[in-house]
């Protein structure tokens, strides 16, 4: 069974260019996950949803990001324009609902880079 | 406000046992959890508490206190691949869909 699925692995682009990452939770599972990690800051979490409806997005750092669950099998983290300081690496996870012991599983994550 | 404290950095031998610690203030419990990270990889699942008490899995075991604010992970007869960072995160009961608050994680390596 295909686990959490991100796409681009890695991305370089430069300040001021949009950028567009996307993820594919496990087939079932309806909660979805984003989170940023930096050395600094380590883990965070930036927004999630539960059945493509955000519930939490108190974690978005600005206006410059948005994020989106069109279906229960797609959502996009769209950062524009980027910045330097925006450089992490970017994480999706799903869980498979609202109580007791569900447990988060994360995707192999995008490495952003923005010069 | 929320807060997890954890070392940010242990040494062990191989073969040998070490005890990561977690405490947390947080304004509703509802779990912790332990995750593995390897160095470019992904968090990996490695154990949930939500009564007080031991869980043992193989190697590695956890514990909790709620009445404390305090967990454990316990990783016994150390092998060279458990050289990660480990992260405690807490369950917010008071949103669905059951957000995670994580720690700064705790780099273990392990030595010969």
């Amino acid at each position: 069974d295909a686990g959490v699925i991100q796409s681009p692995r890695h991305e370089v682009t430069e300040m001021g260019q949009e950028v567009t990452l996307r993820c594919k939770p496990i087939s079932g599972h309806n909660s979805l996950f984003w989170y940023r990690q930096t050395m600094m800051r380590g883990l965070e979490l930036l927004i999630y949803f539960n059945n493509n409806v955000p519930i939490d997005d108190s974690g978005m750092p600005e206006d410059r990001f948005s994020a989106k669950m069109p279906n229960a099998s797609f959502s996009t983290l769209k950062i524009q324009p980027s910045e330097p300081r925006d450089s992490a690496v970017y994480f999706c996870a799903s869980s498979s609902g609202l109580a007791g012991a569900e447990t988060q599983y994360f995707g192999p994550g995008t490495r952003l880079l923005v010069l | 406000g929320q807060n997890i404290d954890q070392p940010t950095e242990m040494t062990a031998t191989e073969g040998a046992i070490v005890q990561i610690n977690c405490t947390y203030q947080t304004s509703g419990f509802n779990g912790l959890f332990w995750y593995q990270q390897h160095a470019g990889e992904a968090p990996t699942f490695l154990s949930y508490n939500v009564l007080d008490g031991l869980e043992e899995k193989g190697r590695f075991s956890s514990f909790l206190s709620r009445s404390k604010g305090y967990s454990y992970l316990l990783l016994k007869e150390l092998q060279m691949k458990d050289s990660a960072s480990y992260l405690c995160a807490v369950r917010d009961p008071y949103n669905q869909g059951g957000k995670l608050i994580f720690g700064q994680g705790t780099e273990l390596s392990v030595k010969p």
